[in-house]
């Protein structure tokens, strides 16, 4: 089974402060994402990954950076965070020839208070 | 406007009834169609892909329609555990890698 696990569940943070969150997927998968999903809105891609040190930016990169260092883990990075980044975050990895079935983690409940 | 619109709904649907989505999308290049779902507190999963023929797979049906840029998806026989976000997922051809989302409908199949 294709497991994708993030770091926290819930976490609460402070305006101004620098925000970790990491992804790691145990299915030896080339892809990987960072998504953010907020209703109405759907799941909008942050930044991907295809291979290690390797990044893309997405549909709404501003205000998040990533890190690729492993192929298994892969970190999205709120230097700043702020208020209009409270949102559940999802990680998702796929394989290089399978550009269409996405897995995705449990999500992180990120609130900026 | 958004490059995939769903209906939210909600849907609430007794037992037993069919049920069906429609998605449209923007791109007339996207090449690849998918309906993933998604519970309650989950992380969405794939459902189904959805060919130019159009497939089924046990109570599911999707559709394509390429000349009207319009995806369906029909549930017949719901069952609570039906229960769930359904949502409509497009890869243009622009871009291997990435999938765009629409915002899903929810349905809420009742005893």
């Amino acid at each position: 089974d294709v497991k994708v696990t993030q770091s926290s569940r819930y976490l609460v943070k402070r305006t101004g402060e620098k925000v970790f969150l990491e992804c790691v997927q145990d299915m030896d998968h080339e892809n990987m994402f960072w998504y953010r999903q907020d209703p109405g809105l759907g799941l909008r891609l942050i930044y991907f990954s295809y291979d290690v040190k390797m990044k893309e930016k997405g549909d709404i990169p501003e205000g998040y950076s990533v890190s690729r260092e492993k192929k298994e883990r892969f970190s999205l990075i709120l230097e700043s965070a702020s208020t209009n980044q409270t949102s559940m975050y999802l990680c998702a990895s796929s394989w290089r020839g399978s550009i269409n079935e996405q897995f995705f983690g449990p999500g992180t409940r990120l609130t900026v208070l | 406007r958004k490059e995939v619109e769903q209906d939210p709904g909600p849907f609430n649907v007794p037992e037993g009834a069919t049920v069906a989505f429609n998605c449209t999308y923007s791109n007339s290049a996207s090449q690849s169609f998918f309906w993933y779902r998604q519970d309650c507190r989950k992380e969405p999963k794939l459902l189904m892909s959805v060919y130019s023929s159009g497939n089924e797979d046990g109570r599911f049906t999707a559709q394509l329609n390429r000349a009207s840029q319009y995806i369906s998806l029909l549930i017949r026989d719901s069952k609570l555990s039906d229960s769930a976000t359904y949502l409509c997922v497009v890869r243009s051809s622009g871009s291997a890698r990435q999938l765009t989302f629409g915002s899903g409908t929810q349905l809420t199949v009742l005893p």
